[in-house]
């Protein structure tokens, strides 16, 4: 089984300074890991995903994540953030050669203030 | 988004009715995940569903809660006998044939009870 852990429930930020939300999980088995955003009311958008290859994967508006296996970490990042960026975001894994199933942490809620 | 209809958007139920939630996949996405967000929490899994089949239904409570994904139509999640404590937002995603490491997500039914 996996979990996932976002070790901060809110993060409140500067218009234009870097941000940090951070993700570790636990998994006896290989994963995929993905972060996702959720604006009010609406669904879940995927920003990133790693599967493989180079650990430092890029995505959508700017963010980027770093899979870090010995620290079973995949920190998010976004080196200047913007007012519209504020949203909840959510860490995700799931297990290599199983379904798409994922499991979520509790989510981060970014407020970006001007 | 890439297409996932979810309806209705919002539902209100009195304790011991019926909750019917319908959920239309991408075209082509034969695969179907419904998850439930309660409030200051993730997303927590439910069931995964191809056409005709249960394939995991390891998150769904043991009585009330059942789901379908029929040969024709939407994936049904049906919630019998609504207690408050089913309030919250039930997300469906899809995902394609085959392993792509996304699931494209609905915009959500927010079920309130009363």
């Amino acid at each position: 089984a996996q979990s996932v852990t976002q070790l901060d429930s809110q993060v409140p930020v500067f218009e234009e300074a870097p941000v940090e939300l951070r993700c570790n999980y636990s998994s006896s088995v290989s994963v995929y890991l993905f972060w996702y955003v959720q604006y009010p009311n609406q669904g879940l958008q995927l920003l990133l995903k790693y599967l493989s290859g180079s650990t430092l994967v890029k995505g959508i508006n700017g963010f980027e994540a770093e899979f870090n296996k010995s620290q079973t970490s995949f920190h998010l990042r976004k080196p200047s953030v913007h007012i519209s960026d504020t949203a909840e975001y959510f860490c995700a894994v799931s297990q290599q050669g199983g379904s798409e199933k994922l499991v979520f942490g509790k989510g981060t809620k970014l407020t970006v203030n001007p | 988004n890439a297409g996932v209809m979810q309806n209705p958007r919002h539902l209100v139920r009195r304790r011991g009715q019926e909750a019917r939630l319908r959920c239309s996949p991408v075209k082509g996405h034969s695969h179907v995940y419904w998850y439930r967000q309660l409030p200051e929490e993730g997303l927590k899994f439910m069931v995964y569903l191809q056409k005709e089949n249960i394939i995991d239904e390891s998150g769904m409570p043991k009585e009330r809660f059942s789901a379908e994904f029929p040969k024709e139509g939407p994936s049904i999640l049906r919630i019998q006998q609504v207690v408050r404590g089913d309030s919250a937002a039930y997300f469906c995603a899809s995902s394609p044939p085959g392993r792509t490491g996304e699931l494209f997500f609905g915009e959500g039914s927010r079920l309130t009870v009363l």
